[in-house]
C-alpha cells in the first residue's frame, strides 16, 4: 500500500507561514496527493490536492517535488483556527480508498 | 446545501448490544465511505458504497460489521454484538458521482462508546 510519512507535531506563531512536509516515496505515477485537516471533535475537511504541478487555493498552497516523492503544504499566514491535525493522503493504487498518514498536529501560538 | 449528516452524534452501548450508525450524504452524492478512528490515531478505511451496492469492503472486519446504502434513505453501518474494542469515532464521507480525483466531504462523526 502507498504510505505517507509526516512529523507528529509542529508549532507556528500566529500570522507566520507554516510548511508542513510529507514523504511518499512509494507513490505511483497516477496517485493524487491530497491534504485534509481535522479540527477537534470534527470530521476531516478537504484542504487541497495535486498531481504534479504546484497548486494554490484560498486555503493553502501545495508544493510537489519534481520526483513526486514528497510534498509540502503551505499555510501562508497561520491563524488560531488553523490549529488541527493535517493529513497527507494518497489514493491507494487500484482502489477507491484513501490511506491516511499519521498526520501532523499543528499548534498555533498567539 | 446541507453537508454530510451523521447521527447519532454520540452512541453508548453495552457489550453484546447492536449499534446502528446513520449517514445521509450531501444532496446529489451517490458515493459513501465509512472510516473508523481510534483515539490518537488516523482514520482507517472501512467500506465504500454506491446506491444499493458495496464496492469495496476490504477494511471491514469479517464478523459483526455490515454496511448498506439503500435506494432510499441513509447509509447504515451496523455493528452487532459490540465489544469494548469497537469504541471509536466513525466517520462517513460522500462524494459526487463521476468526479475525480474524488474529493471527500466528511460528516462530524458518531462517537461510539461501549461499556
Amino acid at each position: 500500500d502507498a504510505k505517507t510519512t509526516q512529523p507528529n507535531s509542529m508549532e507556528s506563531n500566529e500570522e507566520e507561514p507554516v510548511h508542513l512536509p510529507c514523504n511518499h516515496s512509494t507513490i505511483s505515477g497516477t496517485d493524487y496527493i491530497h491534504w485534509y485537516r481535522q479540527l477537534p471533535s470534527q470530521g476531516p475537511e478537504y484542504v487541497i490536492h495535486g498531481l504534479t504541478s504546484n497548486v494554490n487555493n484560498r486555503m493553502a498552497s501545495l508544493a510537489i517535488a519534481e520526483d513526486r516523492k514528497s510534498s509540502t503544504l503551505i499555510l501562508h499566514r497561520a491563524t488560531l483556527r488553523d490549529a488541527a491535525v493535517y493529513y497527507c493522503i494518497l489514493r491507494d493504487r487500484g482502489t477507491y480508498k484513501y490511506i491516511f498518514g499519521t498526520g501532523t498536529r499543528l499548534k498555533v501560538l498567539a | 446545501n446541507a453537508g454530510v449528516m451523521q447521527n447519532p452524534r454520540h452512541l453508548v452501548r453495552r457489550r453484546g448490544q447492536e449499534a446502528r450508525l446513520r449517514c445521509s450524504p450531501m444532496k446529489g452524492h451517490s458515493h459513501v465511505y465509512w472510516y473508523r478512528q481510534l483515539p490518537e490515531e488516523g482514520l482507517k478505511f472501512m467500506v465504500y458504497l454506491q446506491k444499493e451496492n458495496i464496492i469495496d469492503e476490504s477494511g471491514m472486519p469479517k464478523e459483526r460489521f455490515s454496511a448498506e446504502f439503500p435506494k432510499e434513505g441513509p447509509s447504515i453501518l451496523r455493528i452487532q454484538q459490540v465489544v469494548r474494542g469497537d469504541s471509536a469515532a466513525y466517520f462517513c464521507a460522500s462524494s459526487p458521482e463521476g468526479t475525480g480525483p474524488e474529493k471527500l466531504f466528511f460528516g462530524s462523526g458518531t462517537q461510539l462508546s461501549v461499556l
